[in-house]
């Protein structure tokens, strides 16, 4: 089975610009997360996905937003970007989102903000 | 508020050596909690998850322990190898209403030396 796969894998983007990044969960997993991760910060969760809804949100600004499509793949934008939205981001996919499964996470991609 | 810490934050062992990564936490109503690896470019890999009512967990090499009355969790790795040089990072489920999501620790970076 092909693990989680994101893109791009890397990106620059300058401040006030948008960007789109694309996660592809493992085959048959409905669940999607993802996750901003900084030296800082660590890895803070932004929101899940389940069968096309977003079913659980982290305390992020309203310029981060996601969805999902009726193949479980999705999508997470952030609009007009900060410095501070430099970051990995990773996508995670489960069966069912359930407590007790385990996540299985993506490479990640690299957002850097000039 | 949940916090997850993690200590020590780098730690640098020779091959061979027996080893122990400890995680604490805030507040005890925690649903799991889960050891992640974390190696450069390619994202998290599950290694352990203890479910609340469990006191351990062991996969090959790595056991990890979880007291949830003084908040306390450990990752045990026997007989160090160079290959286990990575990142190790802890995560609670905290238990908090319809809300369940992963808190997560900065993280120990291990190196193992040959």
């Amino acid at each position: 089975k092909a693990g989680v796969t994101q893109t791009p894998r890397y990106l620059i983007k300058t401040r006030g610009q948008q960007v789109t990044l694309s996660c592809s969960p493992i085959s048959g997993h409905r669940s999607v997360s993802w996750y901003q991760q900084t030296p800082g910060q660590g890895l803070q969760f932004l929101f899940e996905y389940f069968s096309e809804t977003q079913r659980n949100k982290g305390n992020f600004p309203g310029r981060f937003s996601g969805r999902q499509f009726s193949n479980s793949r999705s999508e997470m934008n952030v609009s007009t970007l900060e410095l501070g939205d430099s970051a990995l981001y990773l996508c995670a996919s489960s069966s069912d989102g359930l407590e007790t499964e385990t996540q299985y996470f993506g490479p990640g991609t690299r957002l850097l903000v000039l | 508020k949940q916090e997850v810490t993690q200590i020590p934050a780098a730690l640098s062992v020779p091959e061979g050596e027996n080893l122990v990564l400890n995680c604490s936490f805030t507040d005890s109503a925690i649903y799991n909690l889960q050891w992640f690896r974390q190696d450069p470019g390619k994202g998290l890999t599950s290694l352990l998850l203890i479910q609340s009512s469990q006191r351990e967990q062991t996969s090959g090499r790595l056991n990890a322990s979880l007291d949830k009355s003084s908040g306390r969790s450990t990752l045990y790795i026997a007989a160090s190898q160079p290959g286990d040089s990575a990142t190790y990072l802890c995560a609670v489920r905290h238990n908090a209403g319809n809300n369940r999501k992963l808190i997560w620790g900065l993280g120990t970076s291990l190196a193992v030396n040959p």
